[in-house]
C-alpha cells in the first residue's frame, strides 16, 4: 500500500534562517507531488506542484521554493525565513491519472520567531 | 484561471437537522469536484468526488455546471460530522481548494 511521510513535525526557527522540509512517497511511481500551506480563513493555498523529477511548477511568488531530486521525495526550502511563512504545511500526492484524489501526510507546523 | 469558492465559514446545525455546505467554482475546461474532510487531529481525507456519485457517510454533492456548483449535503446531522469540510477543483494536473467550511453539529 502506499504511504507518504512528512518530516519534521513541529519546527521553531529564529528569521533569516533556511528551512527543509521532506516529504517521500512509498508504494507508487511517477506520482503528482503537492505542497500546501494550510491557514485558518484561507483554506489551503497551493504553493507548488510537480509532475516529474526536476519539474516544479509554483503558484505563488513568496520566500519559498521546492525541489525534487527524486522520483518520490519532494522538498520545500528557503534561504531566509520570514516572519509570514509561519504555517502549518501539508504534502500530497496523487497518481498520475487525469482524475484522482489526493493523499495528505500529517504536515509540518513552521513557527518562525 | 480555476478558482473554488466557498462562502461559509463555519456553520452550525442541531443533530438530525438538514445540512448543506455551499461550494462554486470557476473553471473553464471540464472540472473534476471533490469534497475533502478533516476531523479533529485526523489528515486531510477525500469525502467524495462528483464522477462516483456515491453517497458517503449519508453524504451526497451533485455538480451543477450551469450554476457552477458542488453543494454538499447531509439530510440529518449527527455529532460525528463536525470537523471542517473542503471543496475542491481538479483541472490540468493542480488541484485548488476552496477556504474550508467548520461544521459543527449540536447536540
Amino acid at each position: 500500500s502506499q504511504t507518504i511521510h512528512q518530516w519534521p513535525a513541529t519546527l521553531v526557527q529564529p528569521v533569516g534562517s533556511p528551512l527543509s522540509l521532506e516529504c517521500t512517497v512509498e508504494g507508487t511511481s511517477n506520482p503528482n507531488l503537492y505542497w500546501y500551506r494550510q491557514a485558518a480563513g484561507r483554506g489551503l493555498q497551493l504553493l507548488f506542484y510537480s509532475v516529474g523529477i526536476g519539474q516544479i511548477s509554483s503558484e505563488v511568488p513568496q520566500n519559498l521554493s521546492a525541489s525534487r531530486p527524486q522520483d518520490r521525495q519532494f522538498i520545500l526550502s528557503s534561504k531566509k525565513l520570514l516572519l509570514s511563512d509561519s504555517g502549518f504545511y501539508l504534502c500530497a500526492w496523487s497518481g498520475t491519472a487525469y482524475t484522482g484524489e489526493l493523499f495528505f501526510g500529517e504536515g509540518s507546523r513552521l513557527t518562525v520567531l | 484561471a480555476q478558482r473554488v469558492t466557498q462562502p461559509e465559514k463555519l456553520l452550525s446545525v442541531f443533530k438530525g437537522a438538514p445540512v448543506e455546505l455551499k461550494c462554486n467554482y470557476s473553471y473553464s475546461g471540464s472540472p473534476e469536484l471533490f469534497w475533502y474532510v478533516q476531523y479533529s487531529r485526523q489528515r486531510l481525507q477525500l469525502l467524495l468526488r462528483h464522477i462516483s456519485r456515491e453517497s458517503i457517510k449519508g453524504f451526497t454533492a451533485d455538480l451543477n455546471k450551469g450554476e457552477t456548483s458542488f453543494h454538499l449535503k447531509k439530510p440529518f446531522a449527527q455529532e460525528e460530522d463536525s470537523a471542517m469540510y473542503y471543496c475542491a477543483l481538479r483541472g490540468y494536473q493542480k488541484v485548488t481548494f476552496g477556504t474550508g467550511t467548520k461544521l459543527q453539529v449540536i447536540p
